[in-house]
């Protein structure tokens, strides 16, 4: 079974420039995530979708951070403009959800962000 | 509101000792208690989960137990690798139309030989 596909798995950019990351979770799983993960603390939850609606965004900086899931499978995840704050790695997870009963997240590699 | 407290790392170790990460959560109701594994390098995994109060989860060696009365699950394991370095997470998940996770700050292992 294939895993969570994320890419590009790297990017260096400016300041104010913009970037985007995407995001393939497993066939069939009802629920994706982006977290950010900053050096030394733990995922810090961005967006949840559940199909191709969004169920959590509260701690999204819809200011500039934007993400969507067309058709309910792959998922993109903007930033615009980006700022030194924003270098940290985006976890994309996907999970089953059946129900919406607590389940395993399949986790992707990760997507290291630097903004210089 | 939720929130899961890690013990901070790291955590430096010889080979074959015994391990324990604490962890303690705050949630309202009844929530799932995830271990979450990254290894250098990787992305997390599941290292092991348990849904209800007094329920055991165990993998590759590594045991917790979900204490109600405690509102604990610390990871344990009886002699530890050099494999078993790597930054280990707890976690929440409560249900309710949809699931709901919280990630602790994360345990940074080592284990020398």
């Amino acid at each position: 079974e294939a895993g969570v596909a994320q890419s590009p798995r790297y990017k260096i950019i400016e300041k104010r420039q913009s970037v985007a990351f995407w995001c393939n979770p497993i066939s069939g799983h009802a629920t994706l995530y982006w977290y950010q993960q900053i050096l030394g603390q733990g995922p810090k939850l961005l967006i949840q979708f559940q199909n191709n609606g969004v169920v959590d965004d509260s701690q999204l900086p819809k200011d500039r951070f934007s993400a969507e899931r067309l058709k309910g499978v792959d998922s993109t995840l903007k930033i615009q403009p980006a700022k030194l704050e924003d270098s940290a790695v985006y976890l994309c997870a996907s999970s089953l959800d059946i129900d919406g009963k607590a389940d395993t997240q399949y986790f992707g590699p990760g997507t290291r962000l630097t903004v210089l | 509101g939720n929130s899961v407290t890690q013990m901070e790392g790291p955590v430096t170790l010889s080979e074959e000792a015994f391990l324990t990460i604490n962890c303690t959560y705050t949630a309202t109701g009844y929530p799932s208690l995830f271990w979450y594994v990254q290894y250098p390098g990787e992305g997390l995994q599941l290292l092991l989960k348990a849904t209800k109060a007094d329920d055991k989860g165990s993998n590759k060696g590594f045991e917790a137990t979900y204490r109600k009365e405690t509102t604990s699950f610390h990871l344990e394991k009886g002699s530890v690798q050099v494999s078993d370095s790597a930054v280990y997470f707890c976690a929440l998940s409560l249900s309710g139309g949809y699931q709901k996770v919280t990630f602790g700050i994360g345990t940074k292992l080592q284990v020398i030989p």
